[in-house]
């Protein structure tokens, strides 16, 4: 079965703050993406990875960055946390064709 | 850009009916569509896997179709008991590696 895991799944931040959100996977996938969700809106993709050390941006990539020095690890980082970017985050893995998400983080920004 | 619509946004059955979620797409140039439920503040679960050169796909009470002329996908679930509410995400790959998502259809299957 492949396992796809979120650091929190609850994280409380303050506004202004330097947030890190951490993914691992466990099957050797080279894909890697960054969602966050909100009611109304669906998921939108932030950034993706498609190798070690390799990023692109998605739809809505302002305010976030990511990191990804290893092929199970994909960090999603929030430079200054505002209100806005209160959200669940969802990480995902994939072969191609096909995605395994994690559990998701809910983030709330104050 | 792709666009995904689900419609409609919440659906409410009475146990042991048959439940019909819609999902519509506007560019037919697809890569596969996937299916996936999400419980309440969790992760999504795929379903179903429908190749782009496929018509339907089934998985016990499971059944979705796919018609990529008409940019439509049905997701059929039989006889619905109360373990299937859930919201209903239908997802359009639209190269190797991008989804594009609808927003849900969120199913409430009352005992």
């Amino acid at each position: 079965d492949v396992k796809v895991t979120q650091s929190s799944r609850y994280l409380v931040k303050r506004t202004g703050e330097k947030v890190f959100l951490e993914c691992v996977q466990d099957m050797d996938h080279e894909n890697m993406f960054w969602y966050r969700q909100d009611p109304g809106l669906g998921l939108r993709l932030i950034y993706f990875s498609y190798d070690v050390k390799m990023k692109e941006k998605g739809d809505i990539p302002e305010g976030y960055s990511v990191s990804r020095e290893k092929k199970e690890r994909f960090s999603l980082i929030l430079e200054s946390a505002s209100t806005n970017q209160t959200s669940m985050y969802l990480c995902a893995s994939s072969p191609v064709g096909t995605q395994y998400f994690g559990p998701g983080t809910r983030l709330t920004v104050l | 850009k792709q666009e995904v619509t689900q419609i409609p946004a919440a659906l409410s059955v009475p146990e042991g009916e048959n439940l019909v979620l819609n999902c519509s797409f506007t560019d037919s140039a697809i890569y596969n569509l996937q299916w996936f439920r999400q419980d309440p503040g969790k992760g999504l679960t795929s379903l179903l896997l429908i190749q782009s050169s496929q018509r339907e796909q089934t998985s016990g009470r499971l059944n979705a179709s796919l018609d990529k002329s008409s940019g439509r996908s049905t997701l059929y679930i039989a006889a619905s008991q109360p373990g299937d509410s859930a919201t209903y995400l239908c997802a359009v790959v639209i190269n190797d590696y991008k989804l594009s998502f609808g927003a849900g259809t969120t199913v409430t299957v009352r005992a």
